[in-house]
This record gives structure tokens, C-alpha cells and sequence, in this order.
């Protein structure tokens, strides 16, 4: 089946620094990916829409300077936390479409816990 | 607006059968999916439903009615392990996927 992998799986950071977390798709080409916050006890939040060699589309709310996403190849996308704060504490999670058969689907990555200091 | 709904939180004993409703309103409908979630963990692939009717895999079945915007899920022969959030989500006219909040399912032996 088609793996997604999330890079790092927990990071912990104190408040000002930038933090880069990063999607691929293991096994499969993803024309899009999409990244998704997670508060506790919350249901997921997408933040944006990124397709491969394209700006990356940003939800209502989510500031786009502050979580910049890169989706430079069919296999890797990345989001950038600048200048974290506490309250950017959440869980990311990143899944990936791969526009074939399948075009409806995302596959989810694990997850990566931000703790901001 | 697009709504999703479905109930916050359900409870159901070791071995037995629950339903979870999933109810929407959304522009365009382009396939349902479930999924599960356990604490901490990204969501993970149940069943998806883009015809009316009965979908079975195993303990778990989805249901839905395009014409009454509803689906749910059956799980059978209830398991400790079993204890999740599970989220039903639609896809709408642009293929974006619409999420629900979520029903939190305990299960208690």
C-alpha cells in the first residue's frame, strides 16, 4: 500500500527558533499533499495544499509566512514553523494524494508532536 | 456552509455491536471515508463510499444515502483495541476532503 513517512516524529524547540518538518511519499508519486494541524481532543485542521512545482494553497486563518510549505518533487513536501510559539504546540500531520486509481484517497503520515518553550 | 456531523463520544461493551451516524451537507459529493484515529496517531484508512449501500470488511461495515446525506459505520464483535476516535470525511465538487469532528469511542469490558 502507499506509505507516507514523517521526519521528525517529535521535536521540541524553544520559542523564536524555526522548525522544518518533512513528508514523503515512500513508495508512490504525490501530485498533492496536504498538511494538517491537530489540537488535543480536536478534530484535524487542514492549513494548506501544496502540489508538486506550485505555491501551496493556504486555508482561511493560516498565515502562510509563518508556515511556509515547499513541494519541490513528486515525493517530498516540507513545512517550515518559523519563529515558533508556544501556542504553534500541536500535532502536524501530513497525508499525500497520489492522483491515480486511488485519486480520492490520502494517505496519512505518522505525525509530528511540535512542543513549543 | 459544508457541515459535517457526527456524535462527540460513544460508548460500548467488549464483544457487542455500535453504530457511529455520520450525517453532511456539503457542495458536491465525491465519495465518503472513514477513519480511525488513536490517541496520539495519525488517522488510519477504514472504508471508503462513493455508491449507496452496504460496505463489509471484516468486523467493520460502512453504510450511506447520497439522497439523505448519511452514512455510518458498524463495528461488530467490539475489541478493547478498538477504542479510538473515528472521523468520517467527505469528498466535495473540488476534492477536497470535508472532516468531521469526530465520535470518540470507548469501550469498556
Amino acid at each position: 500500500g502507499a506509505v507516507v513517512s514523517q521526519h521528525p516524529s517529535r521535536v521540541i524547540c524553544k520559542s523564536g527558533t524555526s522548525v522544518k518538518i518533512e513528508c514523503r511519499s515512500l513508495d508512490f508519486q504525490a501530485t498533492t499533499m496536504f498538511w494538517y494541524r491537530q489540537f488535543p481532543k480536536q478534530s484535524l485542521m487542514l492549513m494548506a495544499t501544496s502540489n508538486e512545482g506550485s505555491k501551496a494553497t493556504y486555508e482561511q486563518g493560516v498565515e502562510k509566512d509563518k508556515f511556509l510549505i515547499n513541494h519541490a518533487s513528486l515525493t517530498l513536501s516540507t513545512l517550515t514553523v518559523t519563529s515558533a510559539h508556544p501556542e504553534d504546540s500541536s500535532f502536524y500531520i501530513c497525508s499525500a494524494r497520489d492522483g491515480g486509481v486511488n485519486y480520492n484517497e490520502q494517505f496519512f503520515g505518522p505525525g509530528t508532536r511540535l512542543t513549543v518553550l | 456552509g459544508q457541515n459535517i456531523d457526527q456524535p462527540t463520544e460513544m460508548t460500548a461493551t467488549e464483544g457487542a455491536i455500535v453504530q457511529i451516524n455520520c450525517t453532511y451537507q456539503t457542495s458536491g459529493f465525491n465519495g465518503l471515508f472513514w477513519y480511525q484515529q488513536h490517541a496520539g496517531e495519525a488517522p488510519t484508512f477504514l472504508s471508503y463510499n462513493v455508491l449507496d449501500g452496504l460496505e463489509e470488511k471484516g468486523r467493520f461495515s460502512s453504510f450511506l444515502s447520497r439522497s439523505k446525506g448519511y452514512s455510518y459505520l458498524l463495528l461488530k464483535e467490539l475489541q478493547m483495541k478498538d477504542s479510538a476516535s473515528y472521523l468520517c470525511a467527505v469528498v466535495d465538487s473540488n476534492y477536497q476532503l470535508i472532516w468531521g469532528a469526530g465520535t470518540k469511542l470507548i469501550i469498556k469490558p
